[in-house]
């Protein structure tokens, strides 16, 4: 099973929501990422966490707050969001972050701005 | 110049064609490589991983690294409608994923 789950597929906030992304993975995974996809570019990395840990933080604007619950929940805390922030958000884990590790991504929340 | 670069396309065979899609790299130091197909607004679904220079073959899908000319291709046999997806190639560098643009390929039946 190589199954990362993200919820909600679907968001549509307006500039002054709270909202929060969730992930999910069984796979004993102890690394996980959350990557931001805007239309037709490749995946850019936000965040990294080994061992529940941040262990990177891509200069990402403070109105993104990562949370890593435990090994296997990974949230992502959103407030005073922008138009321009519109895009895939993708969670993904691998057993650990060790360079030779495969990434496995969710399907990802397609997030609307307003 | 970009890590790693890969022609956006879109890329349009018919049903049944041998299907080529590359990428090129900057830095020799790159080990890992790593193939995934995208379809709208889902998340990348790995297809293929490979190390060594040399081929790699799942299924209808071949992966080939050339260290040398720091080139590496993946190739679709017999492809079919449901093939058509973005198709991207990526080399993890200091825990993350370095990926090309992403080649958009359509197979029309």
């Amino acid at each position: 099973d190589t199954e990362v789950t993200q919820t909600p597929k679907h968001l549509v906030m307006g500039m002054t929501n709270k909202k929060s992304l969730k992930c999910e993975q069984h796979m004993g995974h102890r690394a996980m990422y959350w990557y931001k996809q805007k239309a037709k570019k490749p995946p850019e990395l936000m965040f990294v966490y080994s061992y529940e840990k941040l262990s990177i933080n891509e200069s990402v604007p403070s109105r993104f707050s990562p949370e890593c619950p435990n090994s296997s929940l990974l949230n992502l805390h959103l407030h005073a969001l922008q138009p321009e922030d519109s895009a895939l958000y993708l969670c993904a884990s691998s057993q650990n972050t060790a360079t030779n590790e495969k990434l496995f991504f969710g399907s990802g929340t397609q997030l609307s701005v307003l | 110049q970009k890590e790693v670069e890969q022609d956006p396309g879109p890329l349009s065979v018919p049903e049944g064609a041998i299907v080529s899609l590359n990428c090129t790299y900057s830095n020799s130091a790159f080990q890992y490589f790593m193939w995934y197909r995208q379809y709208s607004r889902k998340g990348p679904e790995l297809l293929m991983y490979t190390y060594s220079s040399g081929n790699k073959e799942d299924g209808r899908f071949t992966a080939q690294v050339d260290k040398s000319s720091k080139y590496i291709s993946l190739f679709i046999r017999d492809s079919q409608p449901s093939d058509s997806a973005t198709y991207l190639c990526a080399t993890p560098q200091f825990q993350k994923l370095v990926f090309g643009t992403g080649t958009r390929l359509l197979v029309s039946p």
